[in-house]
């Protein structure tokens, strides 16, 4: 399948510093990313979609001045955490939407594990 | 906007018996239904999908249902395997908006060999 990939896997940092996690597709090119976080044992929550070359779609809820995305490029979107605290400790997972053949479906990366101490 | 439910949250079988998980979602206008098996710090793996221009789509151990006048769809595995033992979550999609999911809450399959 079609590859997205996450940087970095797993980041640990202290209270009140931002954190960049990367998300790129690696052999297609995305106009539409989308970013998740997951606590544990609980389910995906859609965070914002992330449009190249436009502002961020926050979902209710999602503080986009905490959460600032950026995608820049067809194959690059950004999600930085600023001022992070230990409640925005968790699983964050990007995904692209592949829609040429042989696919039509969405590719999620390997995930970002944040801790915040 | 889209809500989808998910049962059960936690499924036990035994080896080799058929697992059955059930999601049923609210906007009408969703039209594409994806299964994730997802493993511990893993991230989803698509097993199945359906869009509501078919009622049932099967890849051989794999099924997926789709009951676009009650709104929920299926997923059913057969002849369980050890290794089906994972988290799945259904999904849901409506057109626009750049394809987003909606996701349910998961559901825990253990399969006891």
């Amino acid at each position: 399948g079609a590859v997205v990939s996450q940087h970095p896997s797993r980041v640990i940092c202290k209270s009140g510093t931002s954190v960049k996690i990367e998300c790129r597709s690696l052999d297609f090119q995305a106009t539409t990313m989308f970013w998740y976080r997951q606590f544990p044992k609980q389910s995906l929550m859609l965070m914002a979609t992330s449009n190249e070359g436009s502002k961020a779609t926050y979902e209710q809820g999602v503080e986009k001045d905490k959460f600032l995305i950026n995608h820049a490029s067809l194959t690059l979107s950004t999600l930085t955490v600023t001022s992070a605290h230990p409640e925005d400790s968790s699983f964050y997972i990007c995904s692209a939407w592949h829609s040429g053949a042989p696919y039509n479906e969405q590719f999620f990366g390997p995930g970002t594990r944040l801790t915040v101490l | 906007g889209e809500n989808v439910e998910q049962h059960p949250s936690t499924l036990s079988v035994q080896e080799g018996d058929s697992a059955v998980i059930k999601c049923t979602y609210s906007d009408s206008a969703s039209n594409y239904f994806p299964w994730y098996k997802q493993e511990l710090g893993k991230r989803p793996q698509l097993i199945i999908d359906i869009r509501s221009n078919v009622g049932e789509k099967k890849d051989q151990r794999i099924a997926v249902t789709l009951n676009k006048t009650a709104k929920h769809f299926s997923l059913h595995i057969t002849e369980t395997q050890p290794e089906d033992s994972a988290v799945y979550f259904c999904a849901a999609s409506r057109p626009g908006g750049g394809n987003k999911l909606v996701f349910g809450a998961g559901t825990i399959l253990r399969v006891k060999s």
